[in-house]
């Protein structure tokens, strides 16, 4: 089973970007159906999901995010990235990446958290 | 956009108590895309039940699900000490897909 770690700053300025990395364990991110997403929770909330790409590159975005949002794949280096551009303290949260056959998700990864802060 | 309506918010129970979670759904979910999460404090959710009833590798058979359409429940047979959490319903057939606001499983 495919296991899942995200990296990336946890520590963002207003208005930067934020640019997280999933790395897995294998090669799955090439070599199966797979999409690859991410899902966030801010502090004593709920989750929400971001988007995903699918292991041919289509990609699908919560429509709330849209705008600011990109999720790519690398699978020279088995990972997906997300960026999330000009973010305010509303973007503070865990960062879980996500795989799953189809639109489900059943590969989580421990979660990053990432505070937006001057 | 579908928006799931979890209840209640709060269940208070006992070990070897028998939980009932509901989830509503604005619209129809299509092809029974819900699946039922589990999270614990400071981890990461963990999948309980997709398809509306299918168990997920290694979920005990206390964990069971049912439902159709606009309304879908999570039952918990039997509470063990290790059950209780916060439980998210979520559905995968339309996008955006969505998560239900949570329902808090505590002990009595």
């Amino acid at each position: 089973q495919v296991q899942l770690q995200e990296s990336g700053p946890g520590l963002v300025r207003p208005s930067e970007t934020l640019s997280l990395t999933c790395t897995a364990s294998d090669d799955s991110i090439a070599n199966y159906d797979y999409y690859w997403g991410w899902v966030r929770q801010p502090p004593g909330m709920g989750l929400e999901w971001i988007g995903h790409v699918f292991y041919s590159g289509n990609t699908n975005y919560n429509p709330s995010l849209k705008s600011r949002v990109t999720i790519s794949l690398d699978t020279s280096k088995n990972q997906f990235s997300l960026k999330l551009r000009s973010v305010t303290a509303a973007d503070t949260a865990v960062y879980y990446c996500t795989g799953g056959g189809g639109w489900l998700t059943d590969h989580w990864g421990q979660g990053t958290p990432v505070t937006v802060s001057s | 956009e579908i928006v799931l309506t979890q209840s209640p918010a709060t269940l208070s129970l006992s070990p070897g108590e028998r939980a009932t979670l509901s989830c509503g759904a604005s619209q129809s979910v299509t092809k029974n895309y819900l699946g039922w999460y589990q999270q614990k404090p400071g981890l990461a959710p963990r999948l309980l039940i997709y398809d509306v009833s299918r168990r997920a590798t290694g979920i005990p058979d206390r964990f069971s699900g049912s439902g159709s359409g606009t309304d879908f429940t999570l039952t918990i047979s039997r509470l063990e000490p290790e059950d209780f959490a916060v439980y998210y319903c979520q559905q995968y057939a339309h996008s955006p897909l969505t998560f239900g606001g949570g329902t808090r499983v505590e002990i009595k």
